[in-house]
């Protein structure tokens, strides 16, 4: 299998223009993860869903921040307006819901 | 909700020589423990994984011991190489929502 795909590998914008990253999770697995790694927080559940639907999303950080799985084989994390605190990787991860987390490579992100 | 704290944040060793690193955590509904690896540039890989009703588990040279009376779990490296250095966080929670350590820089030095 390939394993969990992230685009863009970085992205380098300019404060309020809107990002989308995007992930393709491991065939099969029926859970997916957005996470957010910075060194002051380390490493951050942002937003997770099951079956295509959101289940829990109280870690996303404000409205600017949405997420979408339109189907099993796709999700998109929008910031929108982007801005400078926004800088950080973007990890997504995918799972069968036995706890095991397989994390793509990441979206590093810079907002000027 | 879940805290985790992991110790320490940096830890130095010649190969050949043993590393552990240690996390405490603070909700005792938690019962999944599992240890990440991270390399430059690289998501974090599952390396080894726990369950409550488990005290210990060893996979080569790794190896998670759990003491869920004192909350606290940790990682065992043995017979260390110079691949082993990386960026290890433990992480725990009930289900599917992890709550990740801080992170342990390990370096092996050759």
């Amino acid at each position: 299998d390939a394993g969990v795909i992230q685009s863009p590998r970085h992205e380098v914008t300019e404060m309020g223009q809107e990002v989308t990253l995007r992930c393709k999770p491991i065939s099969g697995h029926d859970y997916l993860f957005w996470y957010r790694q910075t060194m002051m927080r380390g490493l951050e559940l942002l937003i997770y869903f099951n079956n295509n639907v959101p289940i829990d999303d109280s870690g996303m950080p404000e409205d600017r921040f949405s997420a979408k799985m339109p189907n099993a084989s796709f999700s998109t994390l929008k910031i929108q307006p982007s801005e400078p605190r926004d800088s950080a990787v973007y990890f997504c991860a995918s799972s069968l819901g036995t706890g095991a987390l397989f994390f793509g490579e990441g979206s590093r992100l810079t907002v000027l | 909700g879940e805290n985790v704290e992991q110790h320490p944040s940096t830890l130095s060793v010649q190969e050949g020589d043993s590393a552990v690193i240690k996390c405490t955590y603070s909700d005792s509904a938690s019962n999944y423990f599992p240890w990440y690896k991270q390399e430059l540039g690289k998501g974090p890989q599952l390396i080894i994984d726990i369950r409550s009703n488990v005290g210990e588990k060893k996979d080569q040279r790794i190896a998670v011991t759990l003491n869920k009376t004192a909350k606290h779990f940790s990682l065992h490296i043995t017979e260390t190489q110079p691949e082993d250095s990386a960026v290890y966080f433990c992480a725990t929670g009930d289900g599917n929502k992890l709550v990740f350590g801080a992170g342990t820089i390990l370096r092996v030095k050759s």
